[in-house]
């Protein structure tokens, strides 16, 4: 397991079409997470799992976004009815819960850059 | 709303001098801290964590964390042009593992 995989690298979709990606994470990492990142802005948080469960969606997630984690393994993120605001790169990472207040650094996977035209 | 705020730049550093990054945050309940390091049309890599004041030192990067001051900051000794990136700080509160990142800072180490 060599690291955090995403797929696709790229997708250029027309606008109104519905688009999925998928992560594969570090295989003994519990939790997953989905962030969006745009020109010049640092990642935006979106969504994250541990395990199977979605602990957290961000509010600025409209309910056109969605994501699961099906068994605790890959995720997916899906988005329906794109915009041209989608537009953007979405990235996934992987963790292992650590005990007490510290929290383990995230693997970045290398992205999925989405244009809507 | 939870920020981590940093100076977009650029900052610009000739090869061997010390590079100084910063980030400051708005949440106290923060407990974990971490740098990231984004070359363009990359992911970030993760380069230092730090959970409790002080300065803790990995190769040429010293990370600082001043909780009462609520300042983070990244030290790169004898840059060299290869550490040109943009320098991305994040924050995490206890119990939750989000990460807020910092809008990045990018860096120029001029040869």
């Amino acid at each position: 397991d060599t690291g955090v995989s995403q797929n696709p690298r790229h997708k250029i979709t027309k606008r109104g079409q519905n688009v999925t990606f998928r992560c594969d994470p570090i295989s003994e990492h519990n939790r997953l997470y989905w962030y969006r990142q745009t020109l010049g802005q640092g990642p935006e948080f979106l969504t994250y799992f541990q395990n199977e469960a979605q602990l957290e969606k961000s509010r600025l997630l409209s309910d056109r976004f969605s994501a699961e984690r099906p068994k605790g393994s890959f995720s997916t993120l899906e988005i329906q009815r794109t915009e041209q605001g989608d537009s953007a790169m979405y990235l996934c990472a992987s963790s292992l819960v650590g005990g007490g207040a510290a929290a383990y650094g995230y693997t970045f996977g290398s992205g999925t850059r989405l244009t809507v035209v | 709303q939870k920020e981590v705020e940093q100076n977009s730049g650029p900052l610009s550093v000739p090869e061997g001098a010390i590079a100084s990054l910063n980030c400051t945050y708005s949440d106290r309940g923060s407990q974990s801290f971490f740098w990231y390091r984004q070359y363009s049309g990359k992911s970030p890599e993760l380069i230092m964590s730090i959970y409790s004041n002080g300065d803790k030192e990995d190769g040429r990067f010293t990370a600082q964390l001043n909780k009462a001051s609520q300042y983070v900051s990244l030290l790169i000794r004898d840059s060299q042009p290869s550490d040109s990136a943009t320098y991305l700080c994040a924050g995490a509160t206890s119990g939750t593992y989000k990460y807020i990142f910092g809008t990045g800072t990018r860096l120029k180490v001029l040869a």
